[in-house]
């Protein structure tokens, strides 16, 4: 079945940085969808990507579906505290699409 | 803004009970699924469900569990005889009018086997 990769696994990075994170897939997807998970909550929906080559904006995160369509990236500009959590993409899944398969996430801490 | 909402938000139950878990997904979404996360990994698919039947499913979906939408508006996961393993958040989710519609989460049920 469809295998996502994301990097980094984790990253530590100064209040007000700029955060780069990437997702790859075995296989070319159709839509992207980028969520983010506080402790004891369910994945929050931040970004959704349709067609190769997009690139959407939520405020201050920035995603893009890759041009391969394996893969896509999230970035964060000037990080504030409420960033940490963990971020996971997500691709179509399963034999006909009709489910979401997610990658292990990026963990993210925002140092003050 | 409309939300999945799901109970209870913690069942403890033991090995070898039933349990329920119960989800409200967004009123006029037409797919709905269950994922689980095992503490500290990642988020698991388990079934779909469109037009009151299974579209798929998982290995992990084996015949311990089954789901139904038994009016307009629950939509249930059980677990027929529960396993130490099966401990994990449970996590409903819904979707509009496609299938590659973005999935909404409800905030998720943790379910502890002992």
């Amino acid at each position: 079945g469809q295998q996502l990769n994301q990097s980094p696994q984790s990253m530590f990075i100064q209040e007000g940085e700029d955060v780069s994170m990437n997702c790859t897939s075995s296989s070319i997807f159709n839509t992207w969808l980028w969520y983010k998970q506080d402790p004891g909550e369910g994945p929050v929906l931040l970004i959704a990507l349709y067609k190769a080559g997009e690139l959407t904006s939520n405020g201050r995160l920035t995603a893009q579906f890759g041009i391969t369509r394996k893969d896509s990236f999230l970035n964060i500009s000037a990080s504030i505290p409420s960033d940490v959590g963990i971020y996971f993409c997500a691709g179509p899944g399963g034999s006909y699409g009709q489910n979401f398969v997610f990658g292990p996430g990026t963990r993210l801490s925002v140092l003050p | 803004e409309p939300e999945v909402t799901q109970t209870p938000s913690h069942q403890v139950t033991q090995m070898g009970q039933e349990v329920i878990l119960r989800c409200v997904p967004i009123s006029n979404h037409l797919y709905f699924y269950w994922y689980r996360q095992i503490l500290g990994q990642k988020v698991e698919f388990l079934v779909s469900f469109y037009n009151n039947e299974i579209s798929e499913k998982s290995e992990i979906f084996d015949d311990q569990f089954s789901v139904e939408r038994p009016d307009g508006s629950n939509f249930t996961l059980k677990i027929r005889s529960t396993k130490l393993e099966d401990s994990a958040m449970y996590f409903c989710a819904s979707s509009g009018d496609s299938y590659n519609s973005p999935l909404h989460f409800g905030n998720g049920t943790r379910l502890t086997v002992t």
